[in-house]
């Protein structure tokens, strides 16, 4: 059974850093591509940023480009994604997510919530 | 960037109806396009790929079609535990980017 269960989210003071894990299991992780999709609350989804299964290709949205990073440890089937420069705007609930063929996301976490306010 | 453009962005509708939501692309994405169904509390769930491929496990009264810019989902039968929200997402290229959302009410 596919699990992705993600970690790190809370309280973060704006200009701050939060780093967001998320642990994977039930599939070969180093294989897939995997993604980071966050909803600000009560609104819609925002995909945010997506990672080759080797790690050597990254992608990021417009409005975290610069601030946000995203990697994987293969050998720890885990993702994380490091916000810094924390804004207002960034605070949303942040799914973990694995990415089907080239960009369906068909297995995703329960959310970490990240708060930015001072 | 591709922007995706959901109507209605709400409907109401009786158990047993037949639901049609649309999802108009701002540029031609082929059929890279899912559709996913959100409950509140809950992670969002794929439907529907490519366009009109059904997701392993989902209810055969779900369908999609489309492609190019307009596409379409369909609830061929309306059932209680479909009152959620569904948001569209093109595929076609980075950034990846999703519908503003169609919440299906209860009439």
């Amino acid at each position: 059974e596919v699990q992705l269960v993600e970690s790190g989210g809370g309280l973060g003071q704006p200009g701050g850093s939060l780093r967001l894990s998320c642990a994977a299991s039930g599939f070969t992780f180093s294989s897939n591509l995997m993604s980071w999709v966050r909803q600000a609350p009560g609104k819609g989804l925002e995909w945010v940023s997506a990672i080759s299964g080797s790690g050597v290709s990254t992608f990021y949205a417009d409005s975290v480009k610069g601030r946000f990073t995203i990697s994987r440890d293969n050998s720890k089937n885990t993702l994380y994604l490091q916000i810094n420069s924390l804004r207002a705007e960034d605070t949303a609930l942040y799914y973990c997510a694995n990415v089907k063929g080239e960009g369906y996301f068909d297995y995703w976490g329960q959310g970490t919530l990240v708060t930015v306010s001072s | 960037d591709i922007q995706m453009t959901q109507s209605p962005s709400s409907v109401s509708a009786s158990v047993g109806d037949r639901v049609t939501i649309t999802c108009r692309a701002s540029q031609g994405i082929s059929t890279w396009l899912a559709w996913y169904q959100q409950k509140p509390g809950k992670a969002p769930k794929l439907l529907i790929y490519a366009a009109s491929s059904l997701q392993s496990g989902v209810p055969s009264r779900f369908s999609g079609s489309g492609s190019g810019t307009d596409f379409t989902l369909t609830i061929s039968s309306l059932q209680p535990e479909d009152f959620a929200t569904y948001f569209c997402q093109q595929a076609n290229s980075f950034p990846l980017t999703f519908g503003g959302g169609t919440k299906v009410e209860i009439k």
